[in-house]
């Protein structure tokens, strides 16, 4: 079945540094989702990616879904400790089909 | 989110028992999704519905069983069967269509053995 791999799974950085996290997924994806889970709360949806090699910019967020619609990234600039979470993506491999959620990347910013 | 509420916030289970966790959805959703998800772990989908009086299994279903006899309800009973049963249970709930649409989770349960 489809599998989504997310990396890295931890990452720590100082305020004020950049953060980026990678997902792949093993089949071709109709469309990437990403998600913001604070510490002791549930995800929280973020954006959606369709086109092949979409760019999109949340203020300090930046998504990118790669051309062959396999591979995602999410790039936070400057990053503050509000930033303080997992963010995990999840792929569709048809409209309307089930979410495949990878394991999260949790950041930790260090004030 | 406010749309999705789940019941209880905490929940203790003996052995051999069966329990439910509540979820209940005011977004006039068509979907309905479980999660289980473990520490430093992601979601994993244990039962999903996207018609009343239908659902499909996940890639988790053994040792859980759901009903959807109501477009607002999903109810997920954790049976005896379900050995390792201690986790953070997320209910979650979208529209579905042709577009793709986000999901919409509630606050979780987070169920333990006694």
């Amino acid at each position: 079945g489809q599998q989504v791999m997310q990396i890295p799974q931890y990452q720590h950085v100082q305020e004020g540094e950049d953060f980026t996290t990678y997902c792949n997924s093993s089949t071709t994806l109709s469309n990437i989702q990403w998600y913001k889970q604070r510490p002791g709360g549930h995800p929280v949806f973020l954006i959606q990616l369709v086109k092949s090699g979409e760019v999109k910019k949340q203020k300090r967020l930046t998504f990118q879904f790669g051309e062959a619609k396999k591979n995602s990234s999410l790039h936070i600039t400057a990053t503050q400790t509000t930033d303080v979470g997992t963010y995990f993506c999840a792929g569709q491999e048809t409209s309307g089909s089930r979410l495949t959620f990878g394991e999260g990347t949790q950041l930790t910013v260090n004030p | 989110d406010g749309g999705i509420t789940q019941s209880p916030k905490y929940l203790f289970r003996k052995e051999g028992q069966n329990v439910t966790l509540s979820c209940e959805q005011n977004l006039n959703h068509d979907a309905m999704y479980w999660y289980r998800q473990d520490p430093g772990q992601g979601l994993r989908l244990i039962y999903y519905s996207q018609i009343v009086n239908d659902f499909q299994k996940g890639d988790i279903a053994e040792g859980y069983s759901v009903s959807r006899e109501k477009k607002e309800s999903f109810p997920l009973t954790v049976t005896s069967a379900q050995k390792n049963p201690t986790a953070f249970y997320l209910c979650a709930s979208s529209f579905v269509g042709n577009s793709n649409q986000p999901q919409h989770f509630g606050d979780g349960t987070r169920l333990s053995i006694l």
